[in-house]
């Protein structure tokens, strides 16, 4: 049972432009959401993350927002670069463990 | 300062064989763990240790896979036997051990075809 989900498999946006990559969570245990950015060959490296207590995260271009009560996550990128190009991964713990649940990523194609 | 390294990086194999990998974290960092990657999802934890007691492996296959941390530093993961649902990328990852709040760092992984 995937408990935390990424319905966009992926997406392309234009150099400069916002992305918005979506999640969303079943488990209302989860307080504290992370986004991790994977490059191809290479393993996932954290980026952001945003406790349950807060709804929002800023960290230069890259922005998390958290909606608790329906249960969604997004991160914002502003503006694109080509550099972000990868696979984003949402993922999920509660505060009981070290366990993180993944989603299934989405894969960002920023077009020059 | 080294990340966590894992080897081989590939393995091919023909079901039924064996196959082990090998992570060495971040030097300090206490919580080791595995991951299983299958194409187009999410890294599944298979097992985390804690130094060297496994304090998770609920989801870990043990009829067949079967992990060590001796010293609590290097760790190996082994399959015995493969089969062909086995075929994923297999990630490495550590993180101090301070809390649920860890970031977790991610070696390159494994990627294992089973013929």
């Amino acid at each position: 049972d995937q408990q935390v989900k990424q319905n966009s498999p992926s997406l392309s946006v234009q150099e400069g432009r916002i992305s918005i990559l979506n999640c969303d969570y079943t488990n209302s245990m989860f307080d504290y959401f992370l986004w991790y950015k994977k490059y191809p060959a290479e393993g996932p490296t954290f980026l952001i993350s945003i406790s349950s207590i807060k709804d929002k995260n800023e960290d230069g271009r890259f922005t998390v927002f958290l909606n608790k009560s329906a249960k969604h996550l997004s991160l914002h990128i502003v503006p694109s670069q080509p550099g972000d190009s990868a696979v984003y991964f949402c993922a999920a713990s509660s505060g009981t463990g070290n366990q993180f649940y993944f989603g299934t990523g989405t894969s960002l194609t920023v077009i020059p | 300062e080294a990340g966590v390294v894992q080897s081989p990086r590939y393995k091919i194999i023909e079901k039924k064989q064996p196959v082990a990998f090998w992570c060495n974290p971040i030097s300090g960092h206490n919580t080791l763990y595995w991951y299983r990657q299958n194409l187009g999802q999410g890294p599944e934890l298979l097992i985390r240790y804690e130094n060297e007691e496994a304090v998770d492996d609920s989801q870990l296959p043990k009829d067949r896979f079967s992990a060590e941390r001796l010293k609590g530093v290097d760790s190996t993961l082994k399959i015995q036997p493969a089969e062909l649902g086995d075929s994923a990328v297999y990630l490495c990852a550590s993180s101090l051990g301070e809390g649920a709040r860890d970031e977790q760092f991610f070696g390159p992984g494994t990627r294992l075809t089973v013929l």
